[in-house]
C-alpha cells in the first residue's frame, strides 16, 4: 500500500476562496482523521469518520469548515470562504481501530 | 477525558549526548501508547509503539517503556545523531474511543 494520500501538497490561495483538500486513506482502515497543525495550537484534531460516518466534528473551527466521505477511499476537507488564519498544514491520517494512526504528508495552505 | 503532556522544547543536544523527552499521560481504561516522529516538511511516522504496562517500545536506537504506575512514557536514546533532529509527538489510543490523543510536540534539536 502507498499509505495515506494526500492532495495537494501545497495550496496557495486568495482569501476568499473556496479550498478542497484531499485524501486517500489506506485501504481496509476503517477511521480516517483530519487534523490542523499550526505553531500556535499544535496539532489540533478537527473531525474523525468510522466507517465513512462522521462521528465527531467538534473540532471543526466554524461552519467555513466542511469534510465528507463519501466511499472508504476518499475524504474532502473544504474550506469556504478560506481567511488568512486557516493558513496552516493539514493533515489525514487512518487507523484500523486501535491500532497506530498512519499520516499523510500534508497539505501546507496559505491563504494571502 | 484523555490527555497527552510532553515537556517543552526545543531540547538541544550535542552529538552523541543522552535524550530523554518526558511524557506522562491521563485516560480511561488501559490505553496504548506511541512516539511519532515529524522530520522538517513531513507527517508525522510512527516511531515506537506500547500496548501494555511494563511493554518496551524500541525501534532506530530509541526506547520508551509503559508505566502505568507513574502514568509515563518517556522517550529515551542513548546516543543521538544530528539526523535525528525533529518534533517527537507522545500519543494514546484508550480503549472507549480510538481517536489517538497527541501532546504538543517537543523539538530536538541535535548539534554535530
Amino acid at each position: 500500500d502507498a499509505g495515506v494520500i494526500q492532495s495537494p501538497r501545497h495550496e496557495v490561495t486568495e482569501m476568499g476562496q473556496e479550498v478542497t483538500l484531499r485524501c486517500k486513506p489506506i485501504s481496509g482502515h476503517d477511521y480516517l482523521f483530519w487534523y490542523r497543525q499550526t505553531m500556535m495550537r499544535g496539532l489540533e484534531l478537527l473531525i474523525y469518520f468510522n466507517n465513512n460516518v462522521p462521528i465527531d466534528d467538534s473540532g471543526m473551527p466554524e461552519d467555513r469548515f466542511s469534510a465528507k466521505m463519501p466511499n472508504a477511499s476518499f475524504s474532502t476537507l473544504k474550506i469556504q470562504p478560506s481567511e488568512p488564519r486557516d493558513s496552516a498544514v493539514y493533515f489525514c491520517a487512518s487507523s484500523l481501530q486501535q491500532t497506530e494512526a498512519f499520516f499523510g504528508q500534508g497539505t501546507r495552505l496559505t491563504v494571502v | 477525558g484523555d490527555s497527552v503532556t510532553q515537556m517543552e522544547g526545543p531540547v538541544t543536544l550535542s552529538e552523541e549526548a543522552f535524550l530523554t523527552i518526558n511524557c506522562t499521560y491521563t485516560a480511561t481504561g488501559y490505553p496504548s501508547l506511541f512516539w511519532y516522529v515529524q522530520y522538517p516538511g513531513e507527517g508525522l511516522q510512527l516511531l515506537l509503539k506500547a500496548t501494555k504496562a511494563d511493554d518496551k517500545g524500541s525501534n532506530k536506537g530509541f526506547e520508551a517503556t509503559y508505566r502505568k504506575e507513574t502514568t509515563s512514557f518517556h522517550l529515551e536514546k542513548g546516543s543521538v545523531q544530528v539526523s535525528d533532529s525533529a518534533v517527537y509527538f507522545c500519543a494514546l489510543a484508550s480503549g472507549g474511543s480510538y481517536i489517538p490523543t497527541f501532546g504538543r510536540g517537543t523539538s530536538l534539536i541535535v548539534h554535530p
